[in-house]
């Protein structure tokens, strides 16, 4: 049991380029989420999932776009890669039966650098 | 929208001590969970304890404790007999439960330093 797998770990991307940062989830959870930390922040929501086929935007969605297609993997979309995306990535997803008091399981984060 | 405040930075304790990490959020709801996570230098979150809003009683897990009071919107982090392994970034986190599933709210989290 794999639980939440993130790839890359790390990666340096040049201003304008694109990525794509892979989420895939074993434990056949319906909700995933995609979160950003930067120092001194906390971790703050991009985009979340309910379901395959439904995403909707968290506090800081601009720059970014996601998928689901199916209940697995929720690939979250760079385009135009700018300085300011420079954070670390966390996808994370959870239980969606009842009872719902358990948190979230986390990938390991993917360390994206802007230049 | 619901906020979560951690006003404590950093904080440091010894070896074998106690520590107190605070917590506070603003919501309107009266069914939510809170919780804590735990993020060391390797940078995996892992969850440390949570809380159901309508427990009187304080959730604990080992060394690990915490102070619920609801009508003051605080939620405090005890570590009892502090070790080394304890030194991470600890985060806060709130969820509603009256819209579903919602995502987690998190503070800015505390980094505790751990003194040998």
């Amino acid at each position: 049991n794999a639980g939440v797998t993130q790839t890359p770990k790390f990666r340096i991307l040049k201003i304008g380029q694109s990525m794509t940062l892979q989420c895939t989830q074993d434990m056949n959870h319906n909700y995933m989420y995609w979160y950003r930390q930067d120092p001194g922040m906390g971790l703050k929501l991009i985009y979340y999932s309910v379901g395959a086929g439904i995403t909707d935007k968290g506090e800081v969605p601009n720059g970014y776009n996601v998928s689901r297609s199916t209940t697995e993997d929720f690939p979250l979309r760079l385009e135009l890669a700018a300085p300011s995306q420079t954070s670390v990535y966390f996808c994370a997803s959870s239980y969606s039966g009842t009872p719902s008091n358990y948190g979230y399981t986390f990938g390991s984060g993917t360390r994206l650098t802007v230049v | 929208a619901q906020t979560v405040t951690q006003s404590q930075p950093e904080m440091s304790v010894q070896e074998a001590e106690t520590v107190t990490l605070s917590c506070t959020y603003d919501t309107s709801e009266s069914d939510y969970y809170l919780f804590w996570y735990k993020q060391p230098p390797s940078r995996q979150m892992i969850l440390v304890i949570r809380q159901e809003a309508y427990k009187q009683q304080n959730a604990t897990e080992n060394r690990f404790s915490v102070n619920f009071q609801k009508a003051a919107k605080s939620f405090s982090l005890k570590i009892s007999d502090s070790q080394l392994g304890d030194a991470a970034m600890y985060f806060c986190a709130y969820r509603t439960t009256n819209s579903g599933n919602t995502p987690l709210v998190f503070g800015k989290g505390t980094r505790l330093s751990v003194i040998a």
